[in-house]
């Protein structure tokens, strides 16, 4: 069966980096894109980007273009999604999900809540 | 690019319908008929509903059903049942590389 195991919470101070992992399993690691969806306590859900597995191309949401960096390792079926320079309003569950088709997402990680604070 | 506009909350009874609306633009909505609609339990991820307009993935009871008319589309559950209670959101593709995906703003629907 499909399944996305995403890393642990994190806690960070503001101006770091995060990098949260996304291990997929049960199909075709390369046949599916791949986006980065994050919820803020108590909000929306905001879309951060997309990687093609298959060949590593990404785009970012305007917003956070110069701050995340999307990347994946084939030889372990992983996504990884790095933002840097994080600030309080980072404080957020973020989610990997897998594209079914145009921006439908069928298979979601379980979320990684990633805290920012001094 | 802004967020497609849904109603805070909506609410029926036990066996009732309850219609969520989702509005956006030309660019998005009314540009694609790639609309979604998710599912969200408290503490839970999301969980896809309706895929392209009025498509269920498989599993998901056909009490749910979505359709769009213009830069508007409608997630209509029918049959209401206790857990129905959640958030639901509405996603469009948006056509741009910086842009590929919009959400709305969630709509809270409550079994009375």
């Amino acid at each position: 069966q499909v399944q996305l195991v995403q890393s642990g919470a994190e806690v960070k101070k503001p101006g770091a980096s995060v990098k949260v992992s996304c291990k997929a399993s049960g199909y075709t690691f390369t046949s599916y894109y791949m986006h980065w969806v994050r919820q803020a306590p108590g909000q929306g859900l905001e879309w951060m980007g997309i990687i093609n597995p298959s060949g590593g191309s990404t785009s970012y949401a305007q917003k956070f273009q110069g701050r995340v960096t999307m990347t994946r390792d084939t030889s372990t079926s992983t996504v990884y999604m790095e933002l840097s320079s994080l600030r309080s309003e980072d404080t957020a569950v973020y989610y990997c999900a897998r594209e079914y088709s145009s921006s439908s997402l069928d298979y979601w990680g379980q979320g990684t809540l990633v805290t920012v604070s001094s | 690019q802004s967020a497609l506009t849904q109603p805070p909350s909506a609410s029926g009874s036990p066996g009732q319908s309850v219609t969520i609306s989702c509005t956006g633009t030309s660019s998005d909505v009314g540009g694609y008929n790639y609309v979604s609609w998710y599912q969200q339990h408290p503490g839970k991820a999301p969980k896809l509903m309706i895929y392209e307009v009025s498509k269920r993935p498989s599993g998901v009871p056909d009490r749910f059903s979505g359709s769009k008319s213009g830069n508007t589309a409608s997630l209509t559950v029918s049959g209401l049942q206790a857990e129905d209670e959640a958030d639901y959101y509405c996603s469009s593709y948006a056509g741009s590389n910086n842009f590929l995906c919009v959400f709305g703003t969630g709509t809270k629907v409550t079994v009375l």
